[in-house]
């Protein structure tokens, strides 16, 4: 069973171009979360995503970013009109339906973020 | 506001114990995670606790909680130059519930 799979695992953007980081999650699994980890920082909560539907979006910024789970493929963060505020490293973790709430979450391996 | 803290290093010489210490806000936390993350990696859960036990031990790991001062611990034992590593604690409410991460402690293992 593999684990959640993101990429690109780095991403080069200039500013203001634009920035999509994909993340699979593991089998089974239906929820999906996205972090982000600035330099020398803990891990910050983004945004918390079912299939096709935002259940919490309260650590995203208000402008530029967005997160979608499309009912097919992977979970798409995306970051328009990109600045150097944004380099980081963006993680994504799934967990499976709520059959326990011992469920934890599962990390993927990040999305290291660098805008010149 | 939930916050949680931790102390940014900790050096330790290897076969001795090391012990990681963290401190959080919300008393509604259920449960408290131990991460750990090595260079350029992800985060690999290590262990977790109830907030209902005082203690879990886990091979090399103990963790101990004490409730009353929202006081967690990560001890581990003969520690390894492989534990060289950021440790983050972090608690949620439980369930499909976003994660609270403190700011991580850099454990260094030293022959």
């Amino acid at each position: 069973n593999a684990g959640v799979m993101q990429n690109p695992r780095h991403l080069v953007r200039r500013r203001g171009q634009e920035a999509r980081l994909r993340c699979s999650p593991m089998k089974g699994h239906s929820h999906v979360y996205w972090y982000r980890q600035l330099p020398e920082e803990g891990l910050k909560f983004m945004v918390y995503l079912q299939k096709e539907n935002i259940i919490d979006e309260s650590g995203m910024p208000k402008e530029r970013f967005s997160a979608e789970f499309p009912k097919e493929g992977p979970s798409i963060l995306r970051i328009q009109q990109v600045v150097r505020g944004d380099s980081a490293a963006y993680f994504c973790a799934s967990s499976p339906p709520v059959i326990s709430s011992t469920d934890t979450q599962y990390f993927g391996p990040g999305t290291r973020l660098t805008v010149l | 506001g939930e916050d949680v803290e931790q102390s940014l290093f900790l050096s330790v010489r290897e076969g001795d114990s090391s012990v990681i210490n963290c401190t959080y806000t919300d008393s509604s936390s259920t449960y408290l995670y131990w991460y750990k993350q090595e260079p350029g990696a992800g985060l690999q859960l290590l262990t977790y606790i109830f907030s209902n036990m005082d203690m879990k031990q886990d091979q090399r790991l103990t963790v101990l909680l004490n409730k009353k001062d929202k006081h967690l611990s990560l001890r581990i034992a003969d520690t390894q130059t492989g534990d060289s590593a950021i440790y983050f604690c972090a608690e949620s409410e439980g369930g499909p519930d976003k994660l609270i991460f403190g700011t991580g402690t850099r454990l260094q293992v030293f022959p």
